[in-house]
């Protein structure tokens, strides 16, 4: 079965930090991959997907970015936190062959303080 | 007008009721629509796909109504463990790449 980790669980920066979230996901190959963030009393916001190996597509302008460097394997970064950048980061998986339904795992909570 | 817009609720319930939410989206070549579910504090988790007929999965029900551009569930015979909030998710992507685009929840409490 597949399983998705994320890590760390939580974490708390200074502004102007730099940002390092990683994701892996297991038991299946070539999923899309995919960032959102949920801030305090908002819905969920897609930040970045991929599709595949190297590819990334940004949502919105923001101060992040991704990568893909393996299969199953995602990572969103930052040079330097903001404030605004706080919240809880979902890292999700799916597989067009398999309905593509969307599947998140633990989430970060990030505070930038 | 907002994407995917919910009753940001809570919705109070004794146990044993019957609750009802409703979600409606903008984008009306939208194919693909879900229901999840999110406890506090935790990640979201699909409560079900909801289908143009219309699907029961045991006390749930989820319905499209496609000309109005809105979705609803229905809870029957609320439990204390149906407290959660119920996110409602719009697919904006294409063939082969999903772009959910979720509510911001309605907030469900069930009490004894």
């Amino acid at each position: 079965s597949q399983t998705i980790h994320q890590w760390p669980a939580t974490l708390v920066q200074p502004v102007g930090s730099p940002l390092s979230l990683e994701c892996t996901v297991e038991g299946t190959s070539n999923p899309n991959l995919y960032w959102y963030r949920q801030a305090a009393g908002r819905g969920l916001q897609l930040l970045f997907y991929s599709v595949g190996i190297g590819q990334i597509s940004s949502e919105v302008p923001q101060n992040l970015s991704a990568s893909r460097p393996q299969d199953r394997q995602f990572i969103l970064s930052s040079k330097k936190l903001l404030l605004s950048d706080s919240g809880f980061y979902l890292c999700a998986w799916s597989v067009p062959a398999a309905g593509n339904t969307i599947y998140f795992g633990e989430g970060s909570w990030l505070t930038v303080v | 007008r907002k994407e995917v817009e919910q009753d940001p609720g809570p919705f109070n319930v004794p146990e044993g009721a019957t609750v009802a939410f409703n979600c409606t989206y903008s984008n009306s070549a939208s194919q693909s629509f879900f229901w999840y579910r999110q406890d506090c504090r935790k990640e979201p988790k699909l409560l079900m796909s909801v289908y143009s007929s219309g699907n029961e999965d045991g006390r749930f029900t989820a319905q499209l109504n496609r000309a109005s551009q809105y979705i609803s569930l229905l809870i029957r015979d609320s439990k204390l463990s149906d407290s959660a909030t119920y996110l409602c998710v719009v697919n904006f992507g294409h063939t082969g790449f999903q772009k959910l685009v979720f509510g911001t929840g309605t907030r469900l409490l069930v009490s004894p």
